[in-house]
């Protein structure tokens, strides 16, 4: 069956510290890998897209990693500041890209 | 700053009323999206068109929902009759060419409320 997990269901951290964030996925045939940032009461923003070949992708102080063997991915936030403050969500494309599969979601919080 | 708009913001009705939301893509995008959020769900596909044809629809409840592209500027999510069920924040996203590997820019939703 295909399934995104992803851990931990919330966190909070101190600003300036460092945080990683985890998404399991048994999706396959595997086409890409997204993390999307959303702020309360908005929609959800790009932050990077990886596809089979790529193993890690940075965007600003966000980098991705992907493990496409153990089919595990990792967002890491670094010097995290308040505005990092949301929920990160996974989602993978199968096939050709056109099917999408989504986790539910790390609620961050970071707190002064 | 190009961005996807949606309306309306919020929408309160009743059961078994119609409710019609509205997106309009980025200017020259050519693949849409239209998504629903809860929190029990979280964030689910409904539909998707490409070049104003739709290409799958396949997560939508057919028998009360409807999208359509009436032009490459309007996109349009239908329910009829809307259920308590279908309260949700509903989302339009937009892609410029393949979707495959394109990143997706999402509008800011439409919080939908039914009585």
């Amino acid at each position: 069956k295909n399934q995104v997990e992803q851990s931990p269901q919330s966190l909070i951290i101190l600003e300036g510290k460092n945080c990683t964030l985890q998404c399991n996925y048994t999706v396959s045939p595997f086409s890409n890998l997204r993390w999307y940032k959303q702020d309360t009461g908005r929609g959800p923003v790009s932050l990077t897209i990886m596809t089979f070949s790529e193993n890690t992708k940075s965007n600003g102080r966000y980098t991705a990693t992907l493990d496409a063997d153990t089919k595990q991915s990792s967002l890491h936030i670094t010097a995290s500041q308040l505005s990092d403050s949301a929920s990160y969500i996974c989602v993978v494309s199968a096939g050709t890209g056109n099917q999408f599969y989504f986790g539910t979601g790390t609620s961050l919080t970071v707190i002064p | 700053d190009a961005r996807v708009t949606q309306t309306p913001r919020h929408k309160v009705t009743e059961m078994g009323q119609e409710v019609t939301m509205r997106c309009q893509p980025i200017l020259g995008h050519n693949t849409v999206f239209w998504y629903r959020q809860t929190m029990m769900q979280g964030l689910e596909l409904l539909a998707y068109f490409r070049n104003r044809a739709p290409l799958d629809d396949s997560g939508m409840p057919k028998d009360r929902f409807s999208a359509e592209m009436p032009d490459a500027t309007l996109a349009t999510l239908k329910i009829q009759p809307s259920e308590p069920r279908d309260s949700a924040v509903y989302f339009c996203a937009s892609g410029p060419t393949f979707f495959g590997n394109d990143t997706q820019y999402f509008g800011p939703g439409t919080r939908l409320t039914v009585l």
